[in-house]
Parts: C-alpha cells; structure tokens; sequence
C-alpha cells in the first residue's frame, strides 16, 4: 500500500516546547516538501528537499528545522521560535516523468498550542 | 502581485450547471499548472494538471491554460454537490523545484 503518511493526525504544543511531526513515503520519491496552511488561506512552504542529506529553506522557515537523512523520510520540528504554530501542516512528495513533476500531499497533521 | 492569484468566492453554481474557476500568474510562476481540490479539513487532491498552452480535458473535468494572458482556469461540467469543495491553483515556481500556490477559491454547488 503505497502513500505519503503523517502522524500524529493531531498534536498539541505547550509553550516553549519543540515537537516533531513525521512523514514518510514509500513511493521512492526523491523531493519532498513542508507546507503549512492557515484556516481559509492557501499553502506556503516551509523546507523542501531534492535528495537526501540536502534541503532548502522555502518562505517561512523561521521557527522549524528538518532533516532528510534517508529518502523515505523528512520530519519536521516546530521549534519554541516558532510564536505562531497553530495551523495544518502538509507534507509533500514529488514524482517526476521526464521535465514533468506531480505532487502528492499526506493527509496533514493539525497542530494545536496549549 | 501575488505569485499566483485567485478569487476567494464563495462562488455558488446550482447542480448541473458548469462551475468555472480562474487564476492568473506572475512571471516567477513556470508554465506547469496544477488544480488541486481539498475538502474541509482534508489534504489537498490533485485532479488537472496542464503544461502546454490551451484545453486538457479529463472527465467532467477541463483545464485551460493561456501563457500569452498569464491564466489558467478549471472548468467543472455537471457539477455535483460533491464538487463543493476549495479549489487551490499552483505553478511551478521557476526558481526553485517547488509549487507556488494561490489561496484557493471555495466552490459551493446547490442541490
């Protein structure tokens, strides 16, 4: 069963506490992505990845920190610098035919403060 | 001007009527468009994707891209009360390997 997996679906932070939000593909996908939404607004990327052991700062990267130590994985932190963490949290995997590349999104984690 | 732009909505449509969402782009945006559709509370689903200049069709489904006018728009024949959903425009961002996405247009078909 092949897929983008998050976890937790939901995760609640306590003031001046890191947490991590986890996402794994098993589709072989080299590039992987952070995004977050806010209620009624669109998706703005936080880290991106193109292959392991390597990643970008997307437009709001302040406050979070990634890894890509292995190419099934990418997770997240949400670190205290973060004021503002409430949102969903997307994770996103690309496949790529040729020039052309796709986009799969997990099904999100919603994170909630205290 | 925003990257990629879309119109808010509500846009309300009755059941069977064609539902027609647009977005426009900005020069930062490459020439590979995606339409995504998410429910509330849910992730993002791809359903058009358009590389070339005019019309892919997929179903009830009908892509349009227009790089002379720097617009794409999605067309939803027989809409269904199903397809009320937010539907979010993105371009490829050509400076980096990532999507550029609009704030999406909430679409609502009246039964």
């Amino acid at each position: 069963d092949g897929g983008i997996t998050q976890s937790p679906k939901y995760l609640f932070r306590k003031e001046g506490q890191n947490v991590t939000l986890s996402c794994e593909q098993n589709l072989n996908h080299d590039a992987m992505y952070w995004y977050r939404q806010d209620p009624g607004q669109g998706l703005r990327l936080i880290y991106y990845s193109q292959i392991v052991n390597d990643f970008q700062k997307g437009d709001i990267a302040e406050g979070y920190s990634v890894s890509r130590e292995k190419k099934e994985s990418f997770p997240l932190t949400v670190t205290s610098a973060q004021k503002n963490p409430t949102a969903f949290y997307l994770c996103a995997s690309t496949t790529r035919t040729g020039s052309r590349e796709t986009q799969y999104f997990g099904p999100g984690t919603r994170l909630l403060v205290l | 001007q925003k990257e990629v732009e879309q119109n808010s909505g509500p846009l309300s449509v009755p059941e069977g009527a064609i539902a027609s969402l647009n977005c426009t782009y900005s020069d930062r945006v490459s020439q590979s468009f995606f339409w995504y559709r998410q429910y509330s509370g849910k992730s993002p689903e791809l359903i058009m994707s358009i590389y070339s200049n005019g019309d892919k069709e997929d179903g009830r489904f009908t892509a349009q891209l227009n790089k002379a006018s720097q617009y794409v728009s999605l067309l939803i024949r027989d809409s269904q009360p199903s397809d009320s959903a937010t539907y979010l425009c993105a371009g490829g961002d050509t400076g980096r390997r990532a999507l550029t996405f609009g704030s999406g247009t909430r679409l609502q078909v009246q039964p």
